[in-house]
């Protein structure tokens, strides 16, 4: 099976920096996506690792380290519209499958 | 708006009673996903096609869950004799495994959200 960890909170100023850490336990490995969740709304992809290293979208960064079962989220420059729920997700199989971990909510305050 | 739909947005009904939901991915793409997603938790993926053909049905769907996508372009998912803990967000996915970069993204719908008293 699939196992995924990530924090279930944070909460950070405006401008603040924030990093949502997930570790995973799977049977095989393709990916890691980032999925943001506002509420009463759909999942929206932010990013996907497939290899080793850093990966920047603007604000945002993702990160992986495949020998050590890690990635983070990395969201710079706070924004009260980043307020939301972040998932992890694994793609572990060639059939784009995801795992979604159970996601950090993340509160964004003035 | 991710171009993904889903009918109903909402759904309320009681226990015993027969449900079905609607997704309509983006026109071109070739995979579709149910996912059910339950308060403060990710979404659980429940099973997914490949044009008309469904390739992969979770444990988590019981005998009592039917999904079909006719002509690889629609999906419908039904759930039959409905339990009070078939209540969540129904959420539909697409996406396709061939051409443009962004394969590896999933483009979600608004989800329905079934309430079953």
């Amino acid at each position: 099976g699939q196992s995924l960890e990530q924090p279930s909170e944070v909460t950070a100023v405006e401008g603040a920096i924030v990093q949502i850490n997930c570790t995973y336990q799977t049977s095989g490995f393709y990916g890691l996506s980032w999925y943001q969740q506002h509420d009463g709304g759909a999942p929206t992809f932010l990013s996907y690792n497939a290899l080793d290293g850093l990966e920047e979208t603007g604000r945002f960064s993702s990160f992986l380290s495949r020998s050590d079962s890690y990635g983070y989220l990395l969201l710079q420059e706070l924004q009260m519209k980043d307020s939301a729920s972040y998932f992890c997700a694994v793609r572990d199989q060639d059939d784009y499958k995801l795992s979604f971990g159970a996601g950090t909510t993340v509160t964004v305050r003035a | 708006d991710t171009g993904v739909s889903q009918d109903p947005r909402h759904k309320i009904t009681k226990r015993g009673q027969n449900v079905t939901f609607r997704c309509d991915p983006i026109s071109e793409h070739n995979r579709l996903y149910w996912y059910r997603q339950t308060l403060g938790q990710g979404p659980e993926f429940l099973t997914y096609f490949q044009n008309e053909a469904q390739l992969e049905k979770s444990r988590l769907l019981s005998d009592r869950f039917s999904a079909e996508r006719p002509k690889g372009s629609f999906s419908t998912l039904e759930i039959q004799r409905t339990e009070q803990g078939d209540s969540a967000m129904y959420l539909c996915a697409s996406t396709s495994t061939s051409g443009v970069s962004s394969y590896n993204e999933q483009f979600f719908g608004p989800g329905t959200r079934l309430t079953v008293l």
